[in-house]
């Protein structure tokens, strides 16, 4: 029973760049969530998906970022020009919708570095 | 007044001892609480939850929980140098997301 799938594991993007980060939930789940943890700091919540719904995206910022996810497939968070200050890493996890909140598994990241 | 503080440490402490990791949130509608520990380069990996005032014991680990006071805790009894990590305290502000607003992680390190 694989876990949460995420890649690639290091993107690499030049300033200006799109980057496409994907994440594979966990069989049988429905709920994705992504967060983004910048270096030496906590992680923080961008975007709470269910297939072909966006039911949460505070945390998203206003421009160049976007998220779905496709009733097939997995869920992709795009980042448009990207800039030096989306380099982080951005993980992602998910939950079967009978689950109470917060208690789900991480994916291994993706490490996105913009040089 | 961030919505989730720790102390980011360093906290030391030798072999089998009792490490004590405190938490405090702000939003006293919170509804569940979670501890995860993270190894440098790695993915967060969740190590106790608890949703009732009290303590939940898990082998070494136990969590602590007091709503009056808003303060969430983890004690790691006979530490171990694998032990060193960072943890990190993460609270669900409301039942009816997945939404988990973390602190910034304290810093535990374990010395042989």
């Amino acid at each position: 029973n694989a876990g949460v799938m995420q890649n690639p594991r290091h993107l690499v993007r030049r300033r200006g760049q799109e980057a496409r980060l994907r994440c594979s939930p966990m069989k049988g789940h429905s709920h994705v969530y992504w967060y983004r943890q910048l270096p030496e700091e906590g992680l923080k919540f961008m975007v709470y998906l269910q297939k072909e719904n966006i039911i949460d995206e505070s945390g998203m910022p206003k421009e160049r970022f976007s998220a779905e996810f496709p009733k097939e497939g997995p869920s992709i968070l795009r980042i448009q020009q990207v800039v030096r200050g989306d380099s982080a890493a951005y993980f992602c996890a998910s939950s079967p919708p009978t689950q109470g909140a917060g208690g789900y598994t991480f994916g291994s990241g993706t490490r996105l570095t913009v040089v | 007044q961030k919505e989730v503080e720790q102390n980011s440490g360093p906290l030391s402490v030798p072999e089998g001892a009792i490490a004590s990791l405190n938490c405090t949130y702000s939003d006293r509608g919170s509804q569940s609480f979670f501890w995860y520990r993270q190894y440098s380069g790695k993915s967060p990996e969740l190590i106790m939850f608890i949703y009732s005032n009290g303590d939940k014991e898990d082998g070494r680990f136990t969590a602590q929980l007091n709503k009056a006071s808003q303060y969430v805790s983890l004690l790691i009894r006979d530490s171990q140098p694998s032990d060193s990590a960072t943890y990190l305290c993460a609270v669900n502000p409301s039942s009816n997301t997945g939404k988990l607003i973390f602190g910034q992680g304290t810093t535990l390190q374990v010395k042989p």
